[in-house]
């Protein structure tokens, strides 16, 4: 069975402050992809990145930063100086290489305040 | 161009009334999914066809009928709505089935039942 399990359910935080969100996922699968998707305020589903599990060499995209460690089965999110465009729901998802769907954590909401 | 697209985007309808909501990607994928979104923001695999062919049928009333006329195209069909269908429902696709493929998705279909 698969899981993921994003623990922290809402994070508020002051603009140009920087926000880590928390991913961690149990699978049985040697062969697994993780995503991050973003889902602003406006509804749509934005996907940001896909990692599979034979790398873990860090990402960086502009002011987003992934951090996967399968270690301790996490793939955590950073945003470095946050922007109140950042505001939005953020869902972890993970799908084995045989797999058919996504399986989505119940999502992080971002609120960065000015 | 948008990469998938449903409609209508909003939807209002009455219980027991049969709606549907349409779905099309011009990414030339062969596999589209159905997600539904509940009111707690919960993401979970609907309905998978890859070229047409049926998948996945997750553990989904027989009020809901998946139609594929084309690989671009999958519809969904809701017969006899009931207050619980109430949710968003995305329409995304992947180049192929399987954890390697980013799954881009649409912008989602806000289903009111009252």
């Amino acid at each position: 069975a698969q899981k993921v399990t994003q623990a922290q359910t809402e994070i508020s935080v002051v603009e140009k402050e920087d926000v880590t969100l928390d991913c961690v996922y149990e699978t049985r699968d040697t062969t697994y992809y993780l995503f991050w998707y973003k889902q602003p305020p406006s509804g749509e589903l934005v996907f940001l990145i896909r990692r599979n599990s034979f790398d873990e060499q860090n990402e960086i995209s502009g002011r987003y930063s992934w951090n996967f460690q399968k270690s301790t089965s996490s793939f955590n999110f950073t945003i470095t100086a946050s922007q109140v465009v950042d505001s939005a729901v953020y869902f972890c998802a993970l799908i084995s290489n045989s797999g058919y769907a996504l399986n989505f954590g119940k999502g992080t909401s971002l609120l960065v305040t000015p | 161009d948008t990469a998938v697209s449903q409609t209508p985007k909003y939807l209002v309808t009455q219980m027991g009334n049969d709606k549907s909501i349409k779905c099309e990607q011009n990414l030339g994928h062969d596999t589209m999914y159905w997600y539904k979104q509940d009111s707690k923001k919960f993401l979970k695999i609907m309905f998978s066809y890859n070229n047409k062919e049926l998948i996945i049928n997750e553990t989904v009333p027989n009020r809901f009928s998946p139609k594929s006329p084309d690989k671009a195209h999958l519809n969904l069909h809701i017969n006899s709505l009931e207050l619980g269908d109430s949710a968003v429902y995305f329409c995304a696709s992947s180049q192929l089935t399987g954890g390697g493929n980013t799954i881009y998705f649409g912008e989602g279909s806000w289903l009111t039942v009252v």
